[in-house]
């Protein structure tokens, strides 16, 4: 069955640490996008890109990075400049069209120790 | 710029009462498009209703109805019959136009707990 993959499921930082996130979708999807979920903010949008090798900013980009070397995966390193990186993090895709729904994975819980 | 609210931060009903989250957004747009979103206690968001700005025509899907009001600039979701199964975080979102990259701008969301 085809869906998004994200890797792992909790993941835990010690200060000065960067970590990196795996977003694996088979859906052929043009498009990828990560998003930071906060209790009672909705999800708020960090990176995105719509073609391989190209990604743009969301709202929330300072101390995260990404890249997007294939179509199938979307990587976010969350990096020791993320002051407040404890968080809900999830992944989507859709096929690019305006019109299309994203599809999103499980999500990875990080949290500092 | 856009912006979804749902005022609503928390629901509790009991099993089979209807219940409604509401959802009013703004944009300067006059194309865009406008979706419902589930997410269970699992953490995935599950895709439930898209409507876009020419369309408003309710709609009914089982359980589930959907009331898109352009004069109010909102876009209700009813649950009729509720059961405990429909306990989860719902979320009504809007998506800019296509020169913005079919970015999605998302409502802090309704937490719905439904009680047996």
């Amino acid at each position: 069955d085809g869906g998004i993959t994200q890797s792992p499921k909790y993941l835990f930082r010690k200060e000065g640490q960067n970590v990196t996130l795996s977003c694996e979708q088979n859906l052929n999807h043009d498009a990828m996008y990560w998003y930071r979920q906060d209790p009672g903010q909705g999800l708020r949008l960090i990176y995105y890109s719509q073609i391989v090798n190209d990604f743009q900013k969301g709202d929330i980009a300072e101390g995260y990075s990404v890249s997007r070397e294939k179509k199938e995966s979307f990587p976010l390193t969350v990096t020791s400049a993320q002051k407040n990186p404890t968080a809900f993090y999830l992944c989507a895709s859709t096929k690019g069209s305006i019109v299309q729904p994203q599809h999103f994975g499980d999500g990875t819980r990080l949290s500092i120790l | 710029a856009q912006k979804v609210t749902q005022a609503q931060t928390e629901i509790s009903v009991v099993e089979k009462e209807d219940v409604t989250l509401d959802c009013v957004y703004e944009t300067r747009d006059t194309t865009y498009y406008l979706f419902w979103y589930k997410q269970p206690p699992s953490g995935e968001l599950v895709f439930l209703i898209r409507r876009n700005s020419f369309d408003e025509q309710n709609e009914i899907s089982g359980r589930y109805s959907w009331n898109f009001q352009k004069s109010t600039s909102s876009f209700n979701f009813t649950i009729t019959a509720s059961q405990v199964v429909d306990s989860a975080v719902y979320f009504c979102a809007l998506t800019y136009g296509r020169e913005y990259g079919n970015k999605l701008v998302f409502g802090a969301g309704t937490i719905l707990r439904v009680k047996s």
